[in-house]
């Protein structure tokens, strides 16, 4: 059972432009959704992150948008560069369980 | 940057071989966790350690083992290798105060032959 499902797998965008990438859970008990972007021959590492009370967190061209009722969040990338180009991950985790579970990833291309 | 060593960062080894990942921090971290990667990019969690002597198995069953006698050091053993285990491990650690943030090393690529 994959408690995380995040969409596209993998998504080309041209410089510039807007990268958003879905995310959907199904346990009502998490409570801390991150984000995590990964490079060739890295770990991942995270980005940005939200709890459940706010439905927006903006952290310089990375937003992600929380909608509690439909059990969903996304990243947005506003104006994509292509040292954006890499792998994303949405997790989720119910807050004293200590244990993310990640969504399958996201391949993020951002063509020049 | 965190402060997340693991050794070594690529292995090819032969069927049937043991062989040992290490894992050290040095933030003095409770919280430690074993990922392991698929060529395809998904995490899965096979090991965590909340402390020294603490180990559980994590969402995936993997045929591995750690263990956890220094806070400083999460070593996962496979003690005898086989083409399925070749993957991606990441090792990672948490802080339970302050940012509470999960810090990835940055992997050891295990190809078994």
């Amino acid at each position: 059972q994959q408690q995380v499902k995040q969409s596209p797998q993998s998504l080309i965008v041209q410089k510039g432009g807007i990268s958003i990438i879905n995310c959907a859970y199904e346990n009502t008990a998490f409570d801390y959704f991150p984000w995590y972007q990964q490079f060739p021959g890295k770990g991942p590492a995270l980005l940005i992150a939200i709890r459940p009370d706010v439905s927006e967190k903006k952290e310089g061209r990375f937003t992600i948008s929380f909608n509690k009722s439909a059990k969903q969040f996304s990243l947005h990338i506003m104006d994509s560069q292509p040292g954006d180009s890499a792998t994303y991950f949405c997790a989720a985790e119910k807050g004293s369980n200590y244990k993310l579970t990640f969504g399958k990833g996201t391949l993020l291309t951002v063509n020049p | 940057e965190a402060d997340i060593y693991q050794t070594p960062r690529y292995l090819v080894i032969g069927t049937g071989k043991k062989i040992t990942l290490e894992c050290s921090q040095t933030m003095g971290h409770d919280k430690m966790y074993w990922y392991q990667q698929d060529p395809g990019m998904e995490l899965h969690l096979i090991h965590y350690s909340y402390g020294v002597n603490s180990t559980e198995k994590g969402d995936l069953s993997s045929e591995s083992t750690v263990s956890r006698i220094r806070t400083e050091h999460f070593p996962l053993t496979l003690e005898s290798a086989r083409p399925s285990h070749t993957s991606q491990y990441l090792c990672a650690t948490r802080s339970t105060s302050g940012a509470n943030v999960l810090t990835f090393g940055a992997g050891s690529r295990l190809t078994v032959l």
